[in-house]
């Protein structure tokens, strides 16, 4: 079974340029999550999507970071205009089922650096 | 404030030896915390869920258990090999909504 999948899996861009990033879920799969995750911090949750609806969006700094997941099978982030505080690994992740005991399974991550 | 806090920042054990890792928690009360693995460069990987009535579980080499009076878990390695040596978090329930929170994680090496 494929895992899920990202790109890009590095990207520089200067402050306040604009950057997206691309996940494929995998298949079936109705969930999906994208996590911020700092340098020595865990992961924290940006946005979750029930098929093509947004679940839970209370972390996303909504006047510079948007995401869409049109068809209810891919996703992207976007980010309008990047801060430097935006550098990050930006993480994708899906489950069969939402909920608690929904078990996530986690893409290999966009490394963003913003200069 | 609400605080997840984990071992400091990276444990050193010695091959064949038991690791334990530290998860405390401040403010919440978890109906479940979940435990994952991430390895350099990839994604977390799910291990382990432990529900609030469940003391202890257990899968393989990994053992987990949570004492809600202490608010804590210890996850355990045991007979600990090189290739266990990775950034180990916990994750909790804050109770509300349908989501996890992440602790800061641990990075264990196992030195052969």
């Amino acid at each position: 079974e494929a895992g899920v999948a990202q790109s890009p899996r590095y990207k520089i861009i200067e402050k306040r340029q604009s950057v997206a990033f691309w996940c494929n879920p995998i298949s079936g799969h109705a969930t999906l999550y994208w996590y911020q995750q700092i340098l020595g911090q865990g992961p924290k949750l940006l946005i979750q999507f029930q098929n093509n609806g947004v679940v839970d969006d209370s972390q996303l700094p909504k006047d510079r970071f948007s995401a869409e997941r049109l068809k209810g099978v891919d996703s992207t982030l976007k980010i309008q205009p990047a801060k430097l505080e935006d550098s990050a690994v930006y993480l994708c992740a899906s489950s069969l089922v939402s909920g608690k005991l929904g078990e996530q399974f986690f893409g290999p991550g966009t490394r963003l650096t913003v200069l | 404030s609400q605080k997840i806090e984990q071992n400091s920042e990276a444990l050193n054990i010695q091959e064949g030896k038991t690791a334990t890792l530290t998860c405390n928690y401040t403010n919440y009360s978890p109906a479940y915390l979940q435990w994952y693995r991430q390895d350099p460069g990839r994604g977390p990987v799910f291990l382990l869920l432990i529900r609030e009535n469940e003391k202890e579980k257990r899968k393989e080499r990994l053992k987990v258990t949570f004492d809600t009076t202490l608010k804590q878990s210890l996850f355990h390695i045991t007979a600990s090999q090189p290739a266990d040596s990775a950034t180990y978090l916990c994750a909790l329930d804050p109770n509300y909504g349908q989501n996890f929170v992440f602790g800061p994680g641990t990075r264990l090496s196992v030195l052969p």
